[in-house]
């Protein structure tokens, strides 16, 4: 059955150190969005792209992070270099419909800075 | 800005029984979709039931069903029958004016047996 697939599930790294996470939407779903979830600030939007053109991207940080669509079947996000406070769970999510659809979400990545 | 409240940091229910979460919000937008979202300890988001704000009927699927009140900008899930599998975090979400989810802090549930 179709679904978002992330990979890593689980990245433990150093601070300092450059973390790619992947996510591969739903087949023909051009919709794709990164969010973060944390215990302090709870789920929070990244960036979102349609038909691989960034959106939104209001919710990064700028400065550290990067998001990217190199093509229709793969997101990146990127944090370089990471920090403590990079530790979150990072959400993917496809839609294909156009607006006020249902998102799917993907697993999620754990990321753990020391 | 548009906000998604959630009071209930945890709740409890005896199996069998029927439970409801509070969700509160606010928006500008005249159009807009409010969203339960399940998350057990796998940490999947699972989409439980979708509300559209032009809808006056309250939406309902199996045992879950919703109390949408939209003059008191109020969106609350009720779960009858509670089943074990029903334990996880909840969040309440809000899309409006863009496809961007705003999610409440989200309440856990807890079913004792």
């Amino acid at each position: 059955d179709a679904r978002v697939t992330q990979t890593p599930r689980h990245k433990v790294t150093e601070m300092g150190q450059e973390v790619t996470m992947r996510c591969q939407p739903i087949l023909g779903h051009n919709t794709v969005f990164w969010y973060r979830q944390t215990m302090m600030q709870g789920l929070e939007l990244l960036a979102y792209f349609r038909n691989r053109a960034p959106l939104d991207d209001s919710g990064m940080p700028k400065d550290r992070f990067s998001a990217e669509m190199p093509d229709a079947t793969l997101a990146t996000l990127k944090i370089q270099p990471s920090e403590p406070r990079d530790s979150a769970v990072y959400f993917c999510a496809s839609d294909g419909q156009g607006p006020w659809n249902e998102q799917f979400f993907g697993p999620g990545t754990r990321l753990t800075v020391l | 800005a548009q906000t998604v409240t959630q009071s209930q940091p945890e709740m409890s229910v005896q199996e069998a029984e029927t439970v409801t979460l509070s969700c509160t919000y606010d928006t500008s937008e005249s159009d807009y979709y409010l969203f339960w979202y399940k998350q057990p300890p796998s940490r999947q988001m699972i989409l439980v039931i979708r509300q559209e704000a032009y809808k006056q009927q309250n939406a309902t699927e199996n045992r879950f069903s919703v109390n949408f009140q939209k003059a008191a900008k109020s969106f609350s899930l009720k779960i009858s029958d509670s089943q074990l599998g029903d334990a996880a975090m909840y969040f309440c979400a809000l899309q409006g004016g863009s496809e961007k989810l705003v999610f409440g802090k989200g309440t856990k549930l807890t079913v004792n047996p």
